[in-house]
């Protein structure tokens, strides 16, 4: 079936140490899109690419980093972890258009150590 | 910047029972859309739900209708005939026409369903 894969669902890290969470897509939707989603909490949007291009929220920090090698594949790299950044990482795929959902993965759970 | 309010951080109903979500937003915006998604417990989050705002008619999928009032900015889910899978986190969103990343998702609800 088609979907949007998250690997891996379980990622541990220590502080400080680079991290990268990687999302697949096979619905070949051109937007992609990584939110941020803490305990009984919303998701909070980091950033997207529409196709090749770069979106990045305001208020995401620089330690924060998105790479689209192309469509179906997107990574979220963290340069250096803080106890903070523990948290449900979700990768969403939509079409362009704004009446379009978004499908969602099943989410990588950051733990830091 | 649009927000979306959901008052109701938890809700519990009987099974086969009707419950009601609650969801309301702020915008100065006349045209978007507005979504419900489900995030079971470990799983992943899927669309229960859409709205067009252009449109006066209610969406309804199956159990799951919706009472959009766009002058209150009201837009409520009702869930009838509860199951125990419809046990969930819910969150109501919004989507602006004007920017294709903007979608805004309210703190959620945690739906518990009792057998």
């Amino acid at each position: 079936d088609a979907m949007v894969i998250q690997n891996p669902r379980y990622q541990v890290t220590q502080f400080g140490k680079p991290v990268t969470l990687s999302c697949s897509q096979t619905l070949n939707h051109n937007v992609m899109y990584w939110y941020q989603q803490k305990s009984s909490q919303a998701p909070k949007l980091l950033f997207h690419y529409y196709d090749k291009d770069f979106n990045n929220e305001a208020d995401t920090p620089d330690n924060f980093q998105s790479r689209r090698p192309n469509t179906s594949f997107c990574f979220l790299d963290i340069r250096s972890p803080g106890l903070g950044d523990a948290a449900m990482y979700l990768c969403a795929t939509s079409r362009g258009l704004a009446n379009q959902p978004q499908h969602f993965g099943d989410g990588t759970r950051l733990s830091i150590l | 910047a649009q927000t979306v309010t959901q008052s109701q951080p938890e809700m519990s109903v009987q099974e086969a029972e009707t419950v009601t979500l609650s969801c309301t937003y702020d915008t100065s915006e006349s045209d978007y859309y507005l979504f419900w998604y489900k995030q079971p417990p470990s799983r992943q989050m899927i669309l229960v739900i859409r709205q067009e705002a252009y449109k006066q008619q209610n969406a309804t999928e199956n159990r799951f209708s919706v009472n959009f009032q766009k002058a209150a900015k009201s837009f409520s889910l009702k869930i009838s005939d509860s199951q125990l899978g419809d046990a969930a986190m819910y969150f109501c969103a919004y989507r602006s026409t004007n920017n294709n990343n903007d979608m805004r998702f309210g703190a959620g609800t945690r739906l518990t369903v009792k057998p």
